[in-house]
Order: structure tokens, then sequence, then C-alpha cells
């Protein structure tokens, strides 16, 4: 498996406050993605990163920033949660090869 | 209109059975294919990748109609291990990188 962790792997959060998920790689790739995953909606892609300091925007990026300080970090921001961004977040690696390799997932709650 | 389109299923079959799943997609400009598997409440995981010419793993074979746009995938020899949802996944060239698009999934469920 590819080492892929994030961190925390649940949260419950009030609507309103800031929160941060981190996802960490070991294995040096140079993209890394968030994604989100709904009932009926699938994976949808929400920032991704070409490189340190590189990000750029995917489909439901409204709500959420990214920063990527070093290679193998790369963290999601929920400036002020809301209930519509409870959901599953998942973090992905890849490199030239167009495969995606995902993280264990995070759930999180808002109320 | 879905860019990836799959039939949720559920697919409900016994062991040993063969089961295909079929996928469309709507970008023609599309560049690579893959077949991802996710179990319940965990990550996906890539299957295999999809070439033009078709391609076999063991009991899965995966096969490209880029005319038709319709990706598919025939699994043979059912074993329970293998029920799982199924993701059919589609790679364009998008800003400043590859990014997938992912079907909602097809759910297989192989009965004993």
């Amino acid at each position: 498996d590819a080492g892929i962790t994030q961190s925390p792997r649940h949260k419950v959060t009030e609507t309103g406050t800031p929160v941060t998920l981190r996802c960490h790689q070991t294995e040096n790739h140079r993209y890394m993605y968030w994604y989100r995953q709904d009932p009926g909606h699938g994976l949808r892609l929400i920032h991704y990163s070409y490189g340190v300091k590189d990000t750029d925007k995917g489909e439901v990026s409204d709500g959420y920033s990214v920063s990527r300080s070093k290679t193998e970090d790369f963290l999601l921001t929920l400036e002020s949660a809301t209930s519509s961004q409870t959901s599953v977040y998942f973090c992905a690696i890849s490199e030239s090869t167009n495969e995606q390799y995902f993280g264990p997932g995070t759930r999180l709650t808002v109320t | 209109r879905k860019e990836v389109e799959q039939d949720p299923g559920p697919f409900n079959v016994p062991e040993g059975a063969t089961v295909a799943f079929n996928c469309t997609y709507s970008n023609s400009a599309s560049q690579s294919f893959f077949w991802y598997r996710q179990d319940c409440r965990k990550e996906p995981k890539l299957l295999m990748s999809v070439y033009s010419s078709g391609n076999e793993d063991g009991r899965f074979t995966a096969q490209l109609n880029r005319a038709s746009q319709y990706i598919s995938l025939l699994i043979r020899d059912s074993k329970l291990s293998d029920s799982a949802t199924y993701l059919c996944v589609v790679n364009e060239a998008r800003g400043s990188a590859r990014q997938l698009t992912f079907g909602s999934g097809t759910q297989l469920t192989v009965l004993p």
C-alpha cells in the first residue's frame, strides 16, 4: 500500500468553527488531491496540488482552502464549517503514471 | 448529464457467477481509464487500468471502446471477497494536473 496517512480519522465539530485536515505521504509523489465523498455524488475533487506551494481548485472548492509547504504534507482547511461539509474526505497522491492512490479517509461531522 | 455514468446496482450474484459492469463517459478527450474497488467504509483502491486493446488480470477483464465512449469490467468465477463497490474512473488533462472523474459506483454482492 502507498504510504499515505490522514489525520484525524474522525472528527465532530460545530458549525462555524475552522477545521484542518492533514494528509501526509512518504512516497515523494508530486501531485496531491483532496476529495469528498457523499452518497449519490461519488468522489468529487476539492483542491489539488502539483508541487510545493502550487495548488488549484477542483469541482467543489467553495468553503475550502489548502496549503502545501512541504512535498509530504497537504492540508485542507474548512474556514467556517457548515453542516453541508459533513462528509468523508479522502486524500490521494499520484506521480506521472496518472493512477491515484488514496489515504484511509477522514469522517467529518459538522453539528 | 453526469460525466461518468454507471448502473448503481445492486448486483447480487451467486458465487462462481460471471458479472459485467458498464460505464459511459461524456468527454471524448478523456485520455486514460481505470476501475477502482471500494469496500464499505474504506478508501478506493486501484483495481486495474483500462487499455484500448483490452486487458486481463486473472479473473478480471477490462475493455475500452473509445468510439462509443464505453468502458466495461467483467468478473469471472465471482468470489465472496469480490463484494464491493466498483468505481469507473476517467482521467483527463484539466488545469495543471490530470484529474480523475469518478462514477458513483456499482455495488456488487456475491452470495454464498
